[in-house]
């Protein structure tokens, strides 16, 4: 099945702990991007990548970090730094000949 | 800065009911223009969108949208909702030129009564 995999579905962060969230395609898709979702805000824009080994800060993205070293990946580090990183986060990935976004299942962050 | 605000946050409906979602964006260039669903436990989909041409666009389970240029706005519509329609809405604007980027509206959650 071709799609965007993230995981894990859930995840626990203690405090001063990194984690690491994981997102897969099997598309062939250059660009992706990451997305926060909170209750009443939408979802806006961490990081994005539009090649290979290239990556740009989005709206909100002080306490993350990314890496584009293969173009099927584009993990997301919520780090230490991250305040306040209890959300829904979600991966998406850009369609060739068009401007869609298609998007994983998205994780789900919690503080211990 | 870009922005897109969508003007209801809780729409309750009872099934037959018609819909109008509202969305305006704060960009004056040129954008591309989709609505998106999430229905609960699923992933976020898209429904319809609008690049160019028609400014009447219809997408999926008979959803559709028009573009008012003037207005900045991109109005979601149904003219007979569904319990199976309830789901939280998302509007977004791809400004031109911006890597792929979209904004996002707050969401809408949509709730039919059956």
């Amino acid at each position: 099945d071709g799609g965007i995999t993230q995981s894990p579905k859930y995840l626990f962060r203690k405090e001063g702990q990194n984690v690491t969230l994981s997102c897969e395609q099997n598309l062939n898709h250059d660009a992706m991007y990451w997305y926060r979702q909170d209750p009443g805000q939408g979802l806006r824009l961490i990081y994005y990548s539009q090649i290979v080994n290239d990556f740009q800060k989005g709206d909100i993205a002080e306490g993350y970090s990314v890496s584009r070293e293969k173009k099927e990946s584009f993990p997301l580090t919520v780090t230490s730094a991250q305040k306040n990183p209890t959300a829904f986060y979600l991966c998406a990935s850009l369609g060739q000949g068009g401007n869609i976004q298609y998007f994983g299942a998205g994780t789900r962050l919690s503080v211990l | 800065a870009q922005s897109v605000s969508q003007h209801n946050h809780h729409v309750i409906l009872s099934e037959a009911a018609s819909l109008e979602l509202g969305c305006n964006y704060s960009y004056g260039g040129t954008v591309n223009l989709f609505w998106y669903v999430q229905y609960p436990g699923q992933h976020l989909q898209l429904l319809l969108k609008y690049f160019s041409g028609d400014p009447l666009v219809k997408g999926i389970k008979g959803f559709e949208a028009e573009f008012i240029k003037s207005k900045f706005s991109f109005n979601l519509r149904k003219p007979s909702v569904q319990w199976s329609d309830t789901a939280e809405y998302f509007c977004a604007v791809n400004p031109y030129n911006q890597g792929g980027k979209l904004i996002f509206g707050q969401g809408t959650e949509l709730s039919v009564k059956p």
